[in-house]
């Protein structure tokens, strides 16, 4: 069984730009979320999506957004590009949203802004 | 809101040394407590989860923890390290109230096992 796939790997942007990354979630699960790694925060969750609909945000910025689509696949997107935005995105996953499910991550995607 | 404390940051040991990682968490209420490990180049993986009933969990690899409910404390053990334990080790929790998918993660301890 597959986990959860992420792409880009890895990708370099300028200040200013955005970026789309997307997540391929386990087969059969329903839930992605979203966390943000930096050396400096750690892991911070971003968002949560089940059935195409956001079910918690965590405190950042509005030029965070995500989407999900009907078939599980996730997005998330950052416009307006910072240099503090240069992090690791995992993507996570699960069956469902009810607290005894387990999330898996992926191995995430490398975002460095310039 | 619900934190997490890891109050050690970097361990060093030497292989077959026995392991105890500290986690607290601040929470007044029932939590579900997880520790992750992420291996070198690899993506966060689970070790072990506490949910309810026994208070000493077994996970993977050797990992277990206890749940100490009177000292919001989980945390992770292991009898004897490998070298292949050489990992950062998160540990996170999540409330009842709130969603599977809403961790809240603790800053990570870097574990190196030296030969």
């Amino acid at each position: 069984k597959a986990g959860v796939t992420q792409t880009p790997r890895y990708l370099i942007k300028t200040r200013g730009q955005q970026v789309t990354l997307s997540c391929s979630p386990i087969s059969g699960h329903r839930s992605v979320s979203w966390y943000q790694q930096t050396p400096g925060q750690g892991l911070q969750f971003l968002f949560e999506y089940f059935s195409e609909t956001q079910r918690n945000k965590g405190n950042f910025p509005g030029r965070f957004s995500g989407r999900q689509f009907s078939n599980s696949r996730s997005e998330m997107n950052v416009s307006t590009l910072e240099l503090g935005d240069s992090a690791l995105y995992l993507c996570a996953s699960s069956l469902g949203t009810g607290v005894g499910n387990t999330i898996y991550f992926g191995e995430g995607s490398w975002l460095t802004v310039v | 809101a619900q934190s997490v404390s890891q109050h050690n940051h970097h361990v060093i040991l030497s292989e077959a040394a026995s392991l105890e990682l500290g986690c607290n968490y601040s929470y007044g209420g029932t939590v579900n407590l997880f520790w992750y490990v992420q291996y070198p180049g690899q993506h966060l993986q689970l070790l072990l989860k506490y949910f309810s009933g026994d208070p000493l969990v077994k996970g993977i690899k050797g990992f277990e923890a206890e749940f100490i409910k009177s000292k919001f404390s989980f945390n992770l053990r292991k009898p004897s390290v490998q070298w292949s334990d050489t990992a950062e080790y998160f540990c996170a929790v999540n409330t009842n109230t709130g969603t599977a998918s809403k961790l809240t993660f603790g800053t990570g301890t870097r574990l190196q096992v030296t030969l």
